[in-house]
């Protein structure tokens, strides 16, 4: 069955700093997608980036980019020069197209930037 | 651009009683799908749908009905309610390999 596991709770970050948020996942599929939501405190979901299974490179957006090691079946989000507008929280999302296209999340990571 | 849009944006309800969160996009996408959020546990995927007229289960189904007459419209439905749906209710929708599109969310209180 798909699965994601995010395995921090929560991190604490000096401002400036860069920062790896973790996510693994399962699947027996070979074609999945991978997404990175953030969810401030306002509470609305916003995408940050995308990785297919197939890509052979990883993705960056501005400041994030995907450590996407397949064959351990890793999803990394690392955010470059972290700013204060980065606390929030963050999960990490599967879609499997051979399974009705259905989109699983992880429990998040809460990200604390410090000043 | 409307995007998704859900209503309404709070609600308190007392257990046993019914009502219906609406969910209405304009993007012409053929999946939606609602969710759950509660502390601790992510998001959980409630119902979806892949196109109109057809829907499925995801993880947390029980207690829930969903219907999709239209492309547009994703209403869910809670028959009875329970202190136990107390939760953060989301409604997305997404096309192909895109990424999903959420609406801004629903809080609900069941006392």
């Amino acid at each position: 069955a798909q699965k994601i596991t995010q395995t921090q709770p929560g991190m604490f970050v000096q401002e400036k700093e860069a920062v790896t948020l973790d996510c693994t996942y399962d699947t027996s599929d070979p074609s999945y997608g991978l997404f990175w939501y953030k969810q401030p405190s306002s509470g609305e979901m916003i995408f940050l980036i995308y990785q297919g299974s197939y890509d052979q490179q990883n993705a960056t957006e501005g400041r994030y980019s995907l450590n996407f090691q397949k064959a351990r079946k890793s999803a990394n989000l690392v955010i470059s020069a972290s700013q204060l507008g980065d606390s929030a929280m963050y999960f990490c999302a599967m879609r499997d197209p051979n399974r009705d296209d259905k989109i699983i999340f992880g429990k998040g990571t809460r990200l604390h930037i410090l000043p | 651009n409307a995007g998704v849009t859900q209503t309404p944006k709070f609600q308190v309800l007392k257990t046993g009683q019914s009502m219906t969160l609406q969910c209405a996009q304009d993007m012409n996408h053929e999946y939606m799908s609602w969710y759950r959020q509660d502390p601790g546990m992510g998001l959980r995927l409630i119902h979806y749908s892949v196109g109109a007229g057809i829907t499925d289960q995801g993880e947390v189904p029980n207690g829930y009905n969903v219907s999709r007459s239209t492309t547009e419209d994703f209403p869910l439905r809670l028959l009875s309610a329970a202190p136990s749906q107390t939760s953060v209710y989301f409604c997305a929708s997404n096309q192909g390999g895109s990424e999903a599109f959420f609406g801004q969310g629903t809080r609900l209180t069941v006392v």
